[in-house]
């Protein structure tokens, strides 16, 4: 069975450009988290979708971030315009649902200069 | 989800037995305690969840008292391979709900 992918694994832009990152849960997996580590902090919850529906987008920063999930399958996170705050790693976790357990992908490094 | 306490760091030794203690005075009722590893540039990996007592697997052990406000995750005979930060989580079994992970403990592991 196929891990959680994620696309790309580095990307370096600049301050106000635009980047989207990808996601690709295990198949079957309707749950889907985005998550991310800021330089120095902790791990934190940015969304979950159940399928192609937001379930909680409370750790979401704010509305420079925008996440979707079309057909509940892949997903994708857009920053627009990314600030320098916004360097870190992301990273995306699927689960069956109704299970605690979430499998991480290997997470996008995201830096803005 | 009830707030947890690691130690931020360990070291070990090849061969060694290590236990890693997680404080969550706060736990729920219904709350489980559960365990991810994560090696540098990887993503956080399930190891261990348990309600009560002692659960077993494969990898390691989790010894949880009768009221459960701590818990340890041991690992038997650790390897080099097994130099990662560990997070001890507190949340309810069937409950999708996000993840709050703390600043977990990394063991470093010596030859």
């Amino acid at each position: 069975e196929a891990g959680v992918t994620q696309f790309p694994s580095h990307s370096v832009i600049e301050k106000g450009q635009t980047v989207t990152l990808r996601c690709d849960p295990i198949s079957g997996h309707d749950n889907l988290y985005w998550y991310r580590r800021v330089m120095g902090k902790e791990i934190k919850f940015l969304l979950h979708f159940v399928k192609e529906s937001k379930q909680d987008e409370s750790g979401m920063p704010n509305n420079r971030f925008l996440a979707e999930r079309t057909g509940g399958t892949y997903s994708t996170l857009k920053v627009q315009p990314a600030e320098l705050e916004d360097s870190g790693v992301y990273f995306c976790a699927s689960s069956r649902g109704r299970d605690f357990e979430q499998y991480f992908g290997p997470g996008t490094r995201l830096t803005v200069t | 989800l009830a707030k947890t306490t690691q130690p931020i760091s360990m070291d070990s030794y090849e061969g060694q037995e290590v236990n890693i203690t997680c404080s969550h005075n706060n736990i729920a009722t219904n709350d489980y305690i559960t365990w991810y590893q994560q090696f540098p540039s990887q993503g956080p990996r399930f190891i261990i969840q348990g309600y009560k007592t002692k659960v077993t697997n494969e990898v390691a052990s989790l010894f949880i008292p009768a009221d459960r406000k701590s818990s340890t995750l041991s690992l038997p005979r650790v390897s080099l391979s097994d130099t990662a930060v560990y997070y001890c989580l507190v949340g309810a079994l069937r409950n999708t709900d996000k993840l709050i992970f703390g600043t977990g403990t990394r063991l470093q592991v010596f030859p």
